[in-house]
């Protein structure tokens, strides 16, 4: 069965950087866009980032772009995303999400939260 | 901040049909797919329609979903209380900056 699983989360100060990483299991991991999505406590959906097959193209959201890069290991079926320059505001649990066509998220994580605090 | 605008609440009975709507433009929803994604208290959001009204495997028939112009719905008929949760419509945003995607701002739905 489809398997995400996101580690590398936990409290970091303002300015700090952070590494998130998502083990997949279960499908060809390279035949997959992947993508980062992020939470706010108590807050609604914000997609971070997304990263195609090969990963040749990536995208993101202008909030973290020039600060978040996203990349994947197809070797070892693993998604990362790493967080520089971090601010109060990104503050969220994130998850990771396997791209189907048309924009569908069919399967996530169970997130792994980062708290940006001094 | 979110472009796709949905109401911050629903509510219904059991048996009852909630619809809850996701307000967009010619840039997102009026030209690319809208998936609905369901979000149970505590855990990560599920895919429930997918490409405007398309339900995956195992998602019961009493959600289905609608797209008309720049607007979408989802529809739960029969309303149960397992289905309170949170609900986001969502959509590819053809931005000049390069296409983005986007979220609504989220529904809550209740069982009274």
């Amino acid at each position: 069965q489809v398997q995400l699983v996101e580690s590398g989360g936990g409290l970091v100060k303002p300015g700090g950087s952070l590494r998130l990483s998502c083990a997949a299991s279960g499908f060809t991991f390279n035949d997959y866009y992947m993508t980062w999505i992020r939470q706010a406590p108590g807050k609604g959906l914000e997609w971070v980032s997304y990263i195609s097959s090969s990963g040749g193209t990536r995208d993101y959201a202008d909030s973290v772009k020039g600060r978040f890069t996203i990349s994947r290991d197809n070797a070892k079926n693993s998604l990362y995303l790493q967080m520089n320059s971090l601010r109060a505001e990104d503050t969220a649990v994130y998850y990771c999400a396997r791209e189907r066509e048309g924009g569908r998220f069919d399967y996530w994580g169970q997130g792994a939260l980062v708290t940006v605090s001094s | 901040q979110s472009v796709l605008t949905q109401p911050p609440s629903a509510s219904g009975t059991p048996g009852q049909r909630v619809t809850i709507s996701c307000s967009g433009s010619s840039s997102n929803i009026g030209s690319n797919n809208v998936n609905w994604y369901q979000q149970l208290p505590g855990t990560a959001p599920k895919l429930l329609i997918y490409s405007n009204n398309q339900r995956p495997s195992g998602v019961p028939d009493r959600f289905s979903g609608s797209k008309s112009g720049t607007s979408a719905s989802l529809a739960i008929s029969g309303l149960q209380s397992e289905d309170e949760a949170d609900y986001y419509c969502a959509a590819w945003d053809d931005s000049l900056n390069g296409p983005h995607y986007v979220f609504g701002t989220g529904t809550k739905v209740t069982v009274l």
